[in-house]
């Protein structure tokens, strides 16, 4: 078993619609990361988290540490942000990633 | 102000030979952490550097080495290059060690022949 699971792998939706990704791991961790990598490569950081709710324009991210699950969630969504999502958790001395939501969303 | 950039950006070699990867961080950044991305195996981590010091590590073998310079640029260095270790090879800098909020590099795409 992955030490960190993603659901979906892939994920299509109609523009203006709700869309939630979810990350599962298994060991402690000491924080959490969501990514996005667009098609031509490139990776960016969207949020870090080790408890709570953090909010930036459309996306939310929220972590529950006692159920090792964490949900990347983004509110009217738009074609620009399909893309891959990846969960990362940091754990003992390395970061650990998951395989990846690819988002396509339809206009 | 200048994103991380990293050199080459695409690198042919052939099994055997080894490879030298570079990174620049953003300014005033003195964390550097690279990463391998692959089809298979997706993203996984290599090391990561603060202030000169390697501070984690991934689960690689010792062919993958890296090193950083006190003006926080960081070189990655593979050994041995076998077909598998074609990849993209991606660092992040950061103003704090331990992943804290990385800024990702553009990547190196290295094809093993």
């Amino acid at each position: 078993k992955n030490e960190v699971e993603q659901s979906p792998q892939n994920l299509t939706a109609q523009e203006g619609e709700f869309i939630t990704i979810n990350c599962s791991y298994s060991v402690g961790i000491s924080a959490l990361h969501w990514l996005q990598q667009h098609p031509g490569g490139g990776i960016v950081s969207l949020f870090m988290l080790s408890s709570g709710k953090k909010k930036h324009g459309r996306l939310i991210a929220t972590i529950n540490i006692q159920e090792k699950h964490s949900s990347l969630h983004i509110t009217a969504s738009h074609p620009r942000d399909s893309a891959v999502y990846i969960c990362a958790v940091y754990e003992g001395n390395k970061l650990v990633f998951g395989a990846g939501t690819i988002l396509r969303v339809k206009s | 102000k200048a994103g991380v950039t990293q050199t080459p950006r695409y690198l042919i070699k052939t099994r055997g030979q080894q490879v030298t990867l570079s990174c620049s961080p953003i300014s005033g950044h003195r964390s550097v952490s690279w990463y391998q991305q692959t089809p298979g195996q997706g993203l996984q981590f290599l090391f990561e550097y603060f202030s000169e010091t390697q501070r984690n590590k991934g689960n690689f073998p010792g062919r993958f080495s890296g090193r950083q310079f006190s003006n926080s640029r960081s070189e990655m260095n593979v050994s041995t290059l076998e077909l598998g270790d074609s990849a993209l090879y991606l660092c992040a800098s950061s103003l704090r060690a331990n992943f804290y909020e990385q800024y990702f590099g553009p990547g190196t795409r290295l094809t093993v022949t």
